[in-house]
Order: structure tokens, then C-alpha cells, then sequence
């Protein structure tokens, strides 16, 4: 069974910093290209960034780029996403996603909820 | 950016009857490979979201047959033939054709009359 299990979230101030982190299971974690998506009541499901299965590439959310950065560690089967300078509009629960080849979402946390 | 629009933003359903939303992109989604992009998600209430349709009409595994999704280029159709009460919820359309960023819809929210 595929598992995805956020952990990290939290409360923090505007200009804070958060680490979190995304234990994967039950699929070949090495070999997937996964995400960060993150939700807000007001504005639906927002896409954060995306890193490919080495690890060598990622892409990033405008809106993020310059202080998210997202990495994965492939021997112990877990994501981050390090957040730096955060703002209040950053708050949300923030989803890991794994991405199929046809670049879908198939799997997605149970995500993680930052209050700036 | 691809925007991406969706109606209704609620739709109230009888159980049992059709129910059909709408997905609209700014630009085509189809790749010169010939697939299309469009894929559909349902969040059902206190769950994370699921995949329900990708590459516009495929069902993704496990999703029962009463959904169906059809669609070309810049519109797109989400059915459910006979809505049951276990599809509350909302469903959103995403695009995966110019990435990054992939873009959502806005959500629209199934209940039941």
C-alpha cells in the first residue's frame, strides 16, 4: 500500500522557517518524481514545486521561488520542503504528492497544515 | 500560466440522477504526442484529494465506471451517470501540458440534495 506521511507543520512567525518532511511507502520512492501541493480554503489546490527522482532538478511555484527549497533524500524514502521567509499568505496544509509517468497525481499525503 | 475554470462552483444532486461539470483551460491541452493533459480529482470531505480521471477520459484504478470524463482541446466534461452519496465532495480539473506550473481549477462542490 502507498503511504505518504507529512510531518513538520506548525505555527511560526512572518520571516520564519519550517522543515517538512514526507516519509514514503509502499512504492519504489527512487524512481518517482513527487511534489508539494498546498491547500488554502480560499484558493483551492496550488501547486508548490516538483523535483525529479535523483533529485538533481526541481521546479518551483512563482510565488515560491527564492525561499522553498525541495529535496529528497533517496535512502530513507523521504521528501522535504525547507521554507524559509515565510509570509502569511503561506499558510495552508501543504500536501506531498508522488506524479506518474503521464505526469498525473496519483497518491497524495495526508498532509501537513503551516499557519504563518 | 494555463487557467484553468470550472462550473458550476456547487452543484446540488439528486442521488441517483446525472450530474456533469465543467472544465475550461485558456489554452489547448493537447501535446503533439496526442494526449491530452486534463486530469480530474475528487477530495471527498476531511480526505486528501484522489485522482479520479488523467490523460482527459482515462479512470484511474479503482474509480467505478459511473464516472466518465470527455473532452478536446480547451473544454472538458466530468459525468457521473448516477451520483451516489459517497461522490460529496469536491472535484477539481488540473492541467499537466505546460508545467511547470501545473494548474487547478477552482473547485466545484457536489452535495446532495
Amino acid at each position: 500500500e502507498v503511504q505518504l506521511v507529512e510531518s513538520g507543520g506548525g505555527l511560526v512567525q512572518p520571516g520564519g522557517s519550517l522543515r517538512l518532511s514526507c516519509v514514503a511507502s509502499g512504492f519504489t520512492f527512487r524512481t518517482s518524481w513527487m511534489h508539494w501541493v498546498r491547500q488554502t480554503p480560499g484558493k483551492g489546490l496550488v501547486w508548490v514545486s516538483r523535483i525529479n527522482d535523483d533529485g538533481r532538478t526541481t521546479n518551483y511555484a512563482d510565488s515560491v521561488k527564492g525561499r522553498f527549497t525541495m529535496s529528497r533524500d533517496n535512502a530513507k524514502n523521504t521528501l522535504y520542503l525547507q521554507m524559509n521567509n515565510l509570509r502569511v499568505e503561506d499558510t495552508a496544509v501543504y500536501y506531498c504528492a508522488r506524479a506518474t509517468p503521464t505526469d498525473s497525481i496519483d497518491y497524495w499525503g495526508q498532509g501537513t497544515l503551516v499557519t504563518v | 500560466d494555463i487557467v484553468m475554470t470550472q462550473s458550476p462552483l456547487s452543484l446540488p444532486v439528486t442521488p441517483g440522477e446525472p450530474a456533469s461539470i465543467s472544465c475550461r483551460s485558456s489554452q489547448s491541452l493537447l501535446h503533439s504526442n496526442g494526449n491530452t493533459y486534463l486530469d480530474w480529482y475528487l477530495q471527498k470531505p476531511g480526505q486528501s484529494p484522489q485522482l479520479l480521471i488523467y490523460l482527459n477520459s482515462k479512470r484511474a484504478s479503482g474509480v467505478p465506471d459511473r464516472f466518465s470524463a470527455t473532452g478536446s482541446g480547451t473544454d472538458f466534461t466530468l459525468r457521473i451517470s448516477r451520483v451516489e452519496t459517497e461522490d460529496v465532495g469536491v472535484y477539481f480539473c488540473m492541467q499537466a501540458l505546460l508545467t511547470p506550473p501545473y494548474t487547478f481549477g477552482q473547485g466545484t462542490k457536489l452535495e446532495i440534495k
